[in-house]
């Protein structure tokens, strides 16, 4: 069965860095565009940025773009978010979904940013 | 960017009402529209998908419409495993952007 499971969330100072792994299984990663979405404590949901299947076709919402680094290695079935320059307003449950739609999630990993 | 208006934002219900939720987007995105819901600590899961389309598994009591600008979508007889938060999605236009959620809570 499908499945995607997170993993790489921590408690980092302003300012640092973190990396976040989605590692899937169940489907054929390389034919699927994958997308990161995050979702700060009692609130709603948003999406960060997607890649396609192939790397050539990234996008990134306005709050994360020059920050925060979507990749993939097909050969391992693994997506990953490099997340530098992180701040306060970064804290969230941050999910890992199949497609630009969504339509498997994983379960997340909490990035707690804090002094 | 698209903005995502959604209603109403909780409401109150009992086991086998019919409830309806309505996203409205700031312009036309089609059909590139997902209903998910979400349950407390849990990730969320798709319902619908490409605005009336029930995912596979889903059960029938869960049905959406609309196109354009405005969606529906609407659980006919409510369960108690339905008390949860349900969002949309429109993919039509990246940034995606998510309606800001409804929680169906018991009455």
């Amino acid at each position: 069965q499908v499945q995607l499971v997170e993993s790489g969330g921590d408690l980092v100072k302003p300012g640092g860095s973190l990396r976040l792994s989605c590692a899937a299984s169940g489907f054929d990663f390389s034919d699927y565009y994958m997308s990161w979405i995050r979702q700060a404590p009692g609130k709603g949901l948003e999406w960060l940025s997607y890649i396609s299947s192939r790397d050539n076709t990234i996008y990134y919402t306005d709050s994360v773009r020059g920050r925060f680094t979507i990749s993939r290695d097909n050969a391992k079935n693994t997506l990953f978010l490099q997340m530098h320059s992180l701040r306060t307003d970064d804290t969230a449950v941050y999910y890992c979904a199949r497609g630009g739609d969504g339509d498997f999630w994983g379960q997340g990993t909490l990035v707690t940013v804090s002094s | 960017d698209i903005q995502m208006t959604q209603s109403p934002s909780s409401l109150s219900a009992s086991v086998g009402d019919r409830i309806t939720i309505t996203c409205q987007a700031s312009q036309d995105i089609g059909n590139s529209l997902n209903w998910l819901q979400q349950k407390p600590q849990k990730a969320p899961n798709l319902l619908i998908f490409d605005a009336s389309n029930l995912e596979t598994g889903v059960p029938s009591r869960f049905s959406a419409t609309g196109s354009g600008t405005h969606f529906t979508f609407t659980i006919s007889g409510l369960q108690p495993e339905d008390f949860a938060t349900y969002f949309c999605l429109q993919y039509n236009t990246p940034p995606f952007t998510f309606g800001p959620g409804t929680t169906v809570d018991i009455k």
